[in-house]
């Protein structure tokens, strides 16, 4: 059964920080990985989408790698801004499922 | 861009009382879900469906049905509203290449 852990649970970083998002899985067979955002009491808005044939994606200051092999999927943010605050979820689609699994999520706080 | 469009932000209904939760998508796809997320447990999904009439218990499926007859529109149904059933329910749609999620309803039951 697979198992998406997200850590850490909260981040708290000074304005214009890079920083690092990080989402592991147990199961290596999976179809892609996705990345959302979450505002509070809002619904969840997708970042990034990687199959599992790419190793990364790019969208402006937010880039994705997957390592299928290791269970890995990191969420880079460049030069962190106060908008950036929110939550930010990992959700895993397995191979021959229709469902993602999500992570409980890296709850983030940028300070100006 | 696709939309996702759930009826309702926030609703208050009372226990015992059938609630129903809309879901519309304006793009086609054969895929929807109905989660719910609730604090220290994410998300967590109710049921899906991936065609019209076809449907498939999720998690969680207890307490809930779901109806869809048309391609565009999945409604969750709360056969008996319970307290343990107040929540965020989030409705969410694909064709394959990753979810477009709605803004969420957040249901109070009391």
């Amino acid at each position: 059964k697979q198992e998406v852990t997200q850590i850490p649970a909260a981040l708290s970083v000074p304005e214009g920080e890079n920083l690092v998002l990080n989402c592991s899985f147990t199961d290596s067979a999976i179809y892609n990985l996705q990345w959302f955002r979450q505002d509070p009491g809002k619904g969840l808005t997708s970042l990034l989408l990687i199959q599992s044939s790419q190793r990364e994606q790019t969208s402006g200051r937010l880039n994705a790698s997957l390592d299928k092999s290791s269970g890995r999927s990191t969420l880079y943010i460049a030069a962190s801004q106060p908008g950036d605050s929110a939550t930010y979820l990992c959700a895993v689609r397995t191979s021959g499922t229709y469902k993602y699994i999500f992570g409980t999520g890296t709850r983030l706080k940028v300070l100006a | 861009d696709v939309k996702v469009t759930q009826s309702s932000r926030y609703l208050v209904k009372r226990t015992g009382e059938k609630v129903f939760l809309e879901c519309v998508q304006d793009m086609d796809h054969e895929n929807m879900f109905w989660y719910r997320q609730d604090p220290g447990l994410g998300l967590r999904l109710i049921y899906f469906s991936y065609d019209v009439k076809m449907k498939e218990k999720g998690d969680i499926p207890e307490g809930y049905s779901v109806s869809r007859e048309k391609k565009e529109r999945f409604s969750l149904i709360l056969e008996s509203a319970s307290t343990n059933q107040t929540s965020m329910y989030l409705c969410a749609s694909s064709l394959g290449h990753g979810y477009t999620f709605g803004s969420g309803t957040r249901l109070t039951v009391v």
